[in-house]
């Protein structure tokens, strides 16, 4: 079957750093999406990787190695907005995207 | 309008009840998708159309139908409804199918009693 793993739940500091991980077994690789949702509202794209490496955009960056099935998504100079839930999402060898059931993140002053 | 809206924003609904969700895009994507999400469940695709006349069915499909009469619009009916379709439903839509970005719409709040 096809899994994504993220844990369920991170607590960090304001101007912290974090790093929320993502694992995955799918059918097949065609790119790894994080998505951002705030509580009540939809989910907005954050970034989006299908070669190895790190992409950086401002101050979240991901990365993801292909050969261990692993993503982290990286949040530096943590502000109180950014809590919300990060879901992390990968398309398999259909196209299809399959999700993961999202990482809610609490940020503390 | 830009980007996609749902129509209505949440609704409380009787089971064995029909009901319509309605989403609506206007940034001219070629592919749509209904989408429930549920606590502690990732989002789960329900039905999917690649471009306007086609249609096709996703993880948990059962219990729903949609249409693609055009390009931006792209409507999930429940026929009848029951407690277990209780959820938040986004619907999404992408450039074209596959790798491109999906942008949601706000959701659709439904409850069945």
């Amino acid at each position: 079957g096809q899994n994504i793993d993220q844990p369920t739940e991170m607590t960090a500091t304001e101007g912290a750093i974090v790093q929320i991980n993502c694992t995955y077994q799918t059918s097949g690789f065609n790119g790894l999406f994080w998505y951002q949702q705030h509580a009540g509202e939809a989910p907005t794209f954050l970034s989006y990787n299908v070669l190895d490496g790190l992409e950086e955009k401002g101050r979240f960056s991901s990365f993801l190695s292909r050969s261990k099935g692993y993503s982290y998504l990286l949040l530096k100079e943590l502000q109180m907005k950014d809590s919300a839930s990060y879901l992390c999402a990968v398309t398999d060898s259909n196209y299809q995207l399959i999700w993961g059931a999202g990482t809610k993140l609490i940020i503390k002053p | 309008i830009a980007g996609i809206t749902q129509a209505p924003t949440s609704q409380i609904l009787a089971a064995g009840r029909r009901m319509t969700l309605r989403c609506t895009q206007d940034m001219r994507h070629n592919a749509m998708y209904w989408y429930r999400q549920d606590l502690g469940l990732g989002l789960r695709l329900i039905h999917y159309s690649n471009t306007a006349g086609t249609t096709g069915k996703g993880e948990v499909p059962d219990g729903y139908s949609v249409s693609r009469a055009n390009t931006d619009d792209f409507p999930l009916t429940l026929a009848s409804a029951v407690p277990s379709q209780t959820s938040v439903y986004f619907c999404a839509s992408s450039e074209a199918e596959g790798t491109d970005t999906q942008y949601f719409g706000p959701g659709t709040r439904l409850t069945v009693l």
